[in-house]
């Protein structure tokens, strides 16, 4: 199983909106509602920002949401704070009933 | 209040094999399914398997399949991941996780950093 597609970086302005696409097949992606979102900070443990595609988590700031579109989920932060500045990964489940993460996509702001 | 707690840095030879605990607290220990990811040094997350503490049925992604072993401790609420043939490409923080009811891996050990080097 591959891993998703992720853009190696992202950037943007305090107050802009970025969107992180995440990218697959019919396979995982495409063929289930189950996508997460985990944002990653230097030496910390992932930390869940958005599962089953759209849902965000209890104390999750609603400047993040998620969406999907045929093989692609998207993750988009609006309002953009230099506090929102760590790695982002996708994950999804796949038909062989394993999970596969993406490559992982650094946000800069700038 | 959901605490993973896993064991500590190891050390060890190519060929060797390195199993890692996590101990789990403040919930039933059988009742969520626990997951073993991996991150090697400036590398990205890898998922490696996941395990039910209740039946010790589970999964592997294919790469580790034969080379990776997933067991638990019911009276000890603690989970294991045993890899075994390691190589300098194992070199990675290792983590559990578990879900909550439908949100997919919201608990996260600390990780234990396993290096690889003769």
């Amino acid at each position: 199983q591959s891993a998703l597609t992720q853009p190696a970086s992202v950037s943007g302005s305090p107050g802009q909106s970025i969107t992180i696409s995440c990218t697959g097949s019919s396979s995982d992606v495409g063929g289930y509602n189950f996508v997460s979102w985990y944002q990653q900070l230097p030496g910390k443990a992932p930390k869940l920002m958005i599962y089953d595609v759209i849902h965000r988590p209890s104390g999750v700031s609603d400047r993040f949401s998620g969406s999907k579109s045929a093989n692609t989920a998207s993750l988009t932060i609006s309002g953009l704070r230099a506090e929102d500045e760590a790695d982002y990964y996708c994950v999804s489940y796949t038909s062989i009933s394993t999970w596969v993460f993406g490559g992982g996509t650094k946000l800069t702001v700038l | 209040q959901v605490h993973l707690v896993q064991s500590g840095a190891e050390v060890k030879k190519p060929g060797a094999s390195v199993k890692v605990s996590c101990n789990a607290s403040g919930y039933t220990f059988t009742r969520f399914d626990m997951h073993w990811v991996r991150q090697a040094p400036g590398q990205g997350l890898e998922w490696m398997g996941w395990m039910a503490p209740s039946s010790g049925n589970g999964g592997l992604a294919r790469k580790f399949q034969g080379r990776v072993i997933l067991t638990r401790d019911i009276t000890l609420s603690a989970a294991y991941m045993e890899v075994s043939s390691l190589t300098s490409e194992d070199t990675a923080v290792y983590y559990c996780a578990r879900s909550a009811a439908e949100e997919f891996l919201v608990f996260w050990g600390q990780g234990t950093p396993v290096t690889v080097s003769s």
